[in-house]
Formats: C-alpha cells, sequence, structure tokens
C-alpha cells in the first residue's frame, strides 16, 4: 500500500463547476498538508498549505484536512480552462522536510 | 517572494556525457534543498537532500556515485548526472525551503528536462 493515495483522473469538468480532489494517505505522523499545482513541463506550484486538520481558503480554493480519517480534499470553486493542470497533493512529517508526494490528478476543464 | 530558478530547463545530449543541473534560491536562503524525478505522468520521487556545506542525504536505490550532489552555498545546489545513459532521461525538479521559515513548504523550480540519446 502506497503511503499516499490520489486517483490519476484524468477529471473532465465544465467551465464553472466545483472540482473535488482528493488523497488519502497511511502514515499518521504527517502533520503538515500540501497542494501543488503542475502544468506540463513545469515545476509545482504551491496553492494551499495546512498545518492542522479543518478548513482553510484562499479565493476559489478551498483545503480541507480530516486527520482523524486520513483524508486531504482541495476544492476549486468557479473552475476555469487556465486550472486545466495536475493537481498533487504533498505531505510531511513535523520539521517541514521530507515531502511524500500522490500521483497527481490530471483536470481538463472544458469551455 | 520564494522564488527558486533551474538551469537549464532543458538539456539533449549524446550518452556517456554528464550533466550539471543548477538550482537557485532567487530571494531568500536555503540550507537543504532537494532533487526529484519526475517520470512521465507520475508523481515526484525524492532522489536526495542536499544540505549547505555537508554531504547529501540519498534515498534508497539512488546512485550516489551516478548523481552528484553538491550544495556550497546557502542559495546554489547543483546536481550531475555522471556518464548519462539513455535511461537517466527524466524531468528533473529542485525545491528549496527558507531557512528563516518554520515549518514552512518547500518552492519548486520549473525543472529540467534531461533527454540522453
Amino acid at each position: 500500500q502506497k503511503e499516499v493515495e490520489q486517483d490519476p483522473g484524468p477529471l473532465s469538468v465544465p467551465e464553472g463547476a466545483i472540482v473535488s480532489l482528493n488523497c488519502t494517505y497511511s502514515n499518521s505522523a504527517f502533520q503538515y498538508f500540501m497542494w501543488y499545482r503542475q502544468y506540463s513541463r513545469k515545476g509545482p506550484e504551491l496553492l494551499m498549505y495546512t498545518y492542522s486538520s479543518g478548513n482553510k481558503e484562499d479565493g476559489r480554493f478551498t483545503a480541507q484536512v480530516d486527520k482523524s480519517s486520513k483524508y486531504i480534499s482541495l476544492f476549486i470553486r468557479d473552475s476555469q480552462p487556465s486550472d486545466s493542470a495536475t493537481y498533487l497533493c504533498a505531505m510531511g512529517q513535523g520539521g517541514g522536510n521530507k515531502l511524500t508526494f500522490g500521483t497527481g490528478t490530471q483536470l481538463k476543464v472544458e469551455l | 517572494g520564494a522564488v527558486v530558478s533551474q538551469h537549464p530547463s532543458r538539456v539533449i545530449c549524446k550518452s556517456g556525457t554528464s550533466v550539471k543541473i543548477e538550482c537557485r534560491s532567487l530571494d531568500f536562503q536555503a540550507t537543504t534543498m532537494f532533487w526529484y524525478r519526475q517520470f512521465p505522468k507520475q508523481s515526484l520521487m525524492l532522489m536526495a537532500t542536499s544540505n549547505e556545506g555537508s554531504k547529501a542525504t540519498y534515498e534508497q536505490g539512488v546512485e550516489k556515485d551516478k548523481f552528484l550532489i553538491n550544495h556550497a552555498s546557502l542559495t546554489l545546489s547543483t546536481l550531475t548526472v555522471t556518464s548519462a545513459h539513455p535511461e537517466d532521461s527524466s524531468f528533473y525538479i529542485c525545491s528549496a525551503r527558507d531557512i528563516g521559515a518554520v515549518n514552512q513548504p518547500q518552492h519548486f523550480g520549473d525543472g529540467t528536462r534531461l533527454s540522453i540519446l
């Protein structure tokens, strides 16, 4: 079993839809959680960073962490074609060092 | 803020060539930088952790003599792929974390696409 599981997609949605992306994990030592967006042939770009259970909102993006269920989510409201990318969840233990990534979910937002 | 620059972005070279990739933190200092490898449609796999002024820590299965890492300053780490072969062709990405930022995330460079003919 992988430490972090993420549905690779692809996920195709119409413009304006609400997108839900999820990851599950098995290591209860993970303390902080990130979502990165990666466009083709580019490095990952940090979208959201959370250090505890609960919700965090930034513009059209909301990150949720449920440590009791070992489950994290990223919601994208009013999705745009420019949101089309691969979304990677990542998590780490204390100290902010080594990260473990999900496989990434490929998202396509269609006009 | 928190910009990481990686150079070159693209390398095409013959088998047997050694290739050096640079990773720079432009607006912050980083005692620790990370080197990842990513195959098409797969996630990032950590290769090694680069520590300023000391030896790098390699992940299991990564050949330290093949992938030489040097972290000579707080803003620069280099990865040298020695005697590269076609199976070394991949997307190499570095990341760095701000030395002054406790429990803050890593910021990534734009990657280097390496193609060995």
